[in-house]
């Protein structure tokens, strides 16, 4: 049991480009989802993908997306990066169904 | 939207007493999940409460889910320096997948 791996762990980008976030899935997890932290806040639902499809978003604008592979690993691309962009970026992984999901420890980024 | 709503914001207390934190949440829930974060880090599942069930232990930690009230608790027994940390509680909405996280009460435990 490997856990949930993100690289990078810390991003610097500047305002307008584009960033893309890796994720590996936990062995055996079919449910990879994204949230959103903000500091001192909770995080917030950007989406999740299963059998690589989207299987649900939250109130995010379409130029977050995303992608899961085959071996369950997956991306978050955000395009056209904003300030309020600046967040620690949590990637979950899970079984389907009630389970507790297996979080990744994020990668925090800063958009100047 | 956040629909878990944590109360305290924060708690300072000595090591070897016992924390509770308490949740409320506004629709209907299949399940409640508490999970813990050390400093902005990745958050750690805790523990799952079924909206059928009223009480839940894991160790150290009790819950107890109240439906009726809308509200949640966790309880901390025997409280250690590690336990410093964020705690949430999460819920999901009409069996979707998604999570959707209070703020969160921060929990100091002092030497």
């Amino acid at each position: 049991e490997t856990g949930v791996t993100q690289s990078p762990t810390h991003l610097i980008k500047t305002r307008g480009q584009q960033v893309t976030l890796r994720c590996s899935s936990q062995s055996g997890h079919n449910t990879v989802s994204w949230y959103q932290q903000a500091l001192g806040q909770g995080p917030q639902f950007i989406f999740q993908y299963y059998r690589e499809e989207e299987n649900g978003r939250g109130n995010f604008p379409p130029r977050f997306s995303g992608l899961q592979f085959p071996n369950y690993s997956s991306e978050l691309n955000v395009n056209a990066l904003e300030l309020d962009d600046s967040a620690l970026y949590l990637c979950a992984s899970s079984l389907t169904g009630p389970y507790g999901y297996t979080f990744g420890s994020g990668t925090r980024l800063t958009v100047v | 939207s956040q629909q878990g709503e944590e109360d305290p914001q924060a708690l300072s207390i000595q090591e070897g007493e016992n924390a509770t934190m308490n949740c409320s949440y506004k629709t209907s829930i299949n399940n409640l999940q508490w999970y813990r974060q050390n400093s902005g880090r990745g958050l750690v599942h805790l523990i799952l409460i079924r909206s059928n069930e009223r009480e839940k232990h894991s160790g150290r930690l009790r819950v107890t889910l109240d439906t009726s009230k809308k509200s949640s608790s966790l309880l901390i027994t025997a409280s250690r320096a590690a336990d410093t940390a964020s705690y949430f509680c999460a819920t999901d909405e009409g069996g979707a997948q998604k999570l959707v996280f209070g703020q969160g009460t921060r929990l100091t435990i002092n030497p």
